[in-house]
């Protein structure tokens, strides 16, 4: 069975400063990897995803997430955050007919 | 843009009291999923239709846990005789297998579910 492991569950910073949440996983089969992001008040959105080719993958609101094979990893990065990016951000893996997903990262960014 | 929409959003219970929660996924998906998601952790799957088949259950699943699809568009997941463990958000998500990324989940609101 595939599974995730996200670190540092609470990160508190400041406006402007950098982020970057890790994602390890583990699955056998081919990988599609996700990140999603739930807002305050707010359901589950995709923030970006893998499937295959160029392993730097660009999502919405300047997120971007690198997938690196030989790590089992899928990091997210955004070099400048604002106060809107506040949220809880999860980590997913997608097999056999399931997402499995970390903890997730309560990302609190103080204005 | 129609998203997946699931009602009721929120269910207060009293511990033993059977209760049913309907999602209806984005219209031409034909894949559905249910997830659970307590505080401090990350969704975790229940059960997934194709259509109107069931074709995986979760462990997670007791016997007190079933749900349906019945024509293959919206679904229902019932608990019978709830405990407090029960509580949670149950997340109802969809996908197309005709979508150039068939495996991109598109979530619901969830219904949070406590029991007293």
């Amino acid at each position: 069975a595939q599974s995730v492991s996200q670190h540092n569950h609470h990160v508190i910073l400041s406006e402007a400063a950098s982020l970057e949440l890790g994602c390890n996983y583990s699955y056998g089969g081919t990988v599609n990897l996700f990140w999603y992001v739930q807002y305050p008040g707010q359901h589950l959105q995709l923030l970006l995803k893998y499937f295959s080719g160029d392993p730097l993958v660009k999502g919405i609101k300047g997120f971007e997430a690198e997938f690196i094979k030989s790590k089992f990893s899928f990091n997210l990065r955004k070099p400048s955050v604002q106060w809107s990016d506040t949220a809880e951000y999860f980590c997913a893996v997608y097999g056999n007919n399931r997402l499995a997903f970390g903890k997730g990262n309560q990302v609190v960014v103080i204005p | 843009d129609t998203g997946v929409s699931q009602d009721p959003r929120h269910k207060i219970t009293k511990r033993g009291q059977n209760v049913t929660f309907r999602c209806d996924p984005i219209s031409e998906h034909n894949r559905l999923y249910w997830y659970r998601q307590t505080l401090g952790q990350g969704p975790e799957f229940l059960t997934y239709f194709q259509n109107e088949a069931q074709l995986e259950k979760s462990r997670l699943l007791s016997d007190r846990f079933s749900a349906e699809r019945p024509k293959g568009s919206f679904s229902t997941l019932e608990i019978q005789r709830t405990e407090q463990g029960d509580s949670a958000m149950y997340l109802c998500a969809s996908s197309s297998e005709e979508n150039k990324f068939p495996y991109e989940q598109y979530f619901g609101p969830g219904t949070r579910l406590t029991v007293t």
